[in-house]
């Protein structure tokens, strides 16, 4: 299971931290990702981590704004989102290796 | 970034037809791609792993093929739970990349 939290409105160019909670697997052994989507919108990557923490990946849309951390021993992954932009309002996801697995989601929404 | 150009955008089908959606990747992906399947206001749900490989639990109607930058998802008979948004998905480069999407209504 994937519980996504810490969605909520924030102003252009405010901050917000997302976070994952993983439970009944072995969460160490697994890439994480986050993907979005915007209202009406199709899906989109946002970010991923290797299992051990070791390497991130972004997209383009979100490099130098957004950063992405786990702790294996708590079983979460974060995402820190920063500079943020009403193009940036979505619902956001976490997914789990390939895809096989996803959370219910988490909106942001960026407005003044 | 790897493109993936998906098509159709939509298209209108009926219960029992034969449904083709395409993908093109703008560079060779080897088989690391998968399909997804997303009702409205629902979580996607992956149908097809490695082009081909059917997800466990879901129907074998559906079927992936293709490798490199062209890729197929089909319905075989489609009904009417099908009807639905479908996406591809590389995940052969960072960062992944989604198709458009295409969605399936009933005619």
């Amino acid at each position: 299971q994937l519980v996504e939290s810490g969605g909520g409105l924030v102003q252009p160019g405010g901050s917000l931290r997302l976070s994952c909670a993983a439970s009944g697997f072995t969460f160490s052994r697994f890439v994480i990702h986050w993907v979005r989507q915007a209202p009406g919108k199709g899906l989109e990557y946002v970010s991923g981590i290797s299992s051990d923490g070791g390497s991130t990946y972004y997209a383009d849309s979100v490099k130098g704004r957004f950063t992405i951390s786990r702790d294996n021993s708590r079983n979460t992954v974060d995402l820190q989102m920063g500079s943020l932009r009403t193009e940036d309002m979505a619902l956001y996801y976490c997914a789990r290796g390939g895809g096989d697995f996803w959370g219910q989601g988490t909106l942001v929404t960026v407005s003044s | 970034d790897i493109q993936m150009t998906q098509s159709p955008s939509a298209m209108s089908a009926s219960v029992g037809d034969r449904v083709t959606i395409t993908c093109r990747a703008s560079q060779g992906i080897s088989n690391n791609l998968g399909w997804f399947q997303q009702k409205a206001g629902k979580v996607p749900k992956r149908l097809i792993y490695a082009a081909s490989n059917l997800q466990s639990g879901v129907p074998s109607r559906f079927s992936g093929s293709g490798s490199g930058t062209e890729f197929t998802l089909t319905i075989s008979g489609l009904q009417p739970e099908d009807f639905a948004t479908y996406y591809c998905l590389q995940h052969n480069n960072y960062p992944w990349t989604f198709g458009q999407g295409t969605k399936v209504e009933i005619k």
